[in-house]
């Protein structure tokens, strides 16, 4: 079945370390974007990418980064973490023109403490 | 820049009132309109996707309208159920990218 996958779920880390958020979809789709989203509020594009090797920045301002070398994997990578990026972190990814709905993941709940 | 509007930002109904939620946005040059579902520290279920060229969708007891010259959707949610309750984001996709508002949170109470 096609669907889109977040690993861990949940992550409690320590501030300086080094971590990586997993997202992988089954659907062949070219364009995959990231969000962040804080509790009871709206979600914000961070990055996005429309096929292999292509990412861009999103509206927020995020000191994240992403890759994508292959077309159904996505992560992203914080290469300190502090408290102030304790968020929920949601992946997605959107159909071809002509369908265009897109799909999330069950999201990333990250404690930086 | 797109700005997505949700009324009411929250909403409590009896078991087996309709719903209707309302979805507002400045910009009417849009390739589609996408409606979610989330629930409390979930990721975000899609509901109803509209593309511009059609005025409603329907899945179920859900019905989505959208007028683009006006810049409005509209969700009903027939006979609804404690179950419905959540929060419903409105997404409107402007050149591939979403422009989200920050959902009407639903509770439906038995």
């Amino acid at each position: 079945e096609a669907d889109i996958y977040q690993t861990p779920r949940y992550l409690v880390i320590g501030t300086g370390k080094k971590i990586t958020l997993e997202c992988s979809q089954t659907m062949g789709h070219d364009k995959m974007y990231w969000y962040q989203q804080d509790p009871g509020m709206e979600l914000h594009l961070i990055h996005y990418s429309y096929g292999v090797n292509s990412t861009e920045k999103g509206d927020l301002s995020s000191e994240s980064t992403v890759s994508r070398i292959r077309t159904e994997h996505f992560p992203l990578t914080l290469e300190s973490a502090r408290p102030s990026h304790t968020s929920q972190y949601l992946c997605a990814s959107r159909g071809p023109p002509g369908d265009n709905e897109q799909f999330f993941g069950p999201g990333t709940r990250l404690t930086v403490l | 820049k797109q700005e997505v509007t949700q009324i009411p930002a929250a909403l409590s109904v009896p078991e087996g009132e309709n719903l209707v939620l309302n979805c507002s946005f400045t910009d009417s040059a849009i390739y589609n309109l996408q409606w979610f579902r989330q629930d409390p520290g979930k990721g975000l279920t899609s509901l109803l996707l509209i593309q511009s060229s059609q005025r409603e969708q329907t899945s179920g007891r859900l019905n989505a309208s959208l007028d683009k010259s006006s810049g409005r959707s509209t969700l009903y949610i027939a006979a609804s159920q404690p179950g419905d309750s959540a929060t419903y984001l409105c997404a409107v996709n402007g050149n591939n990218r979403l422009a989200f508002g920050k959902g009407n949170q639903v509770v439906v109470i038995p």
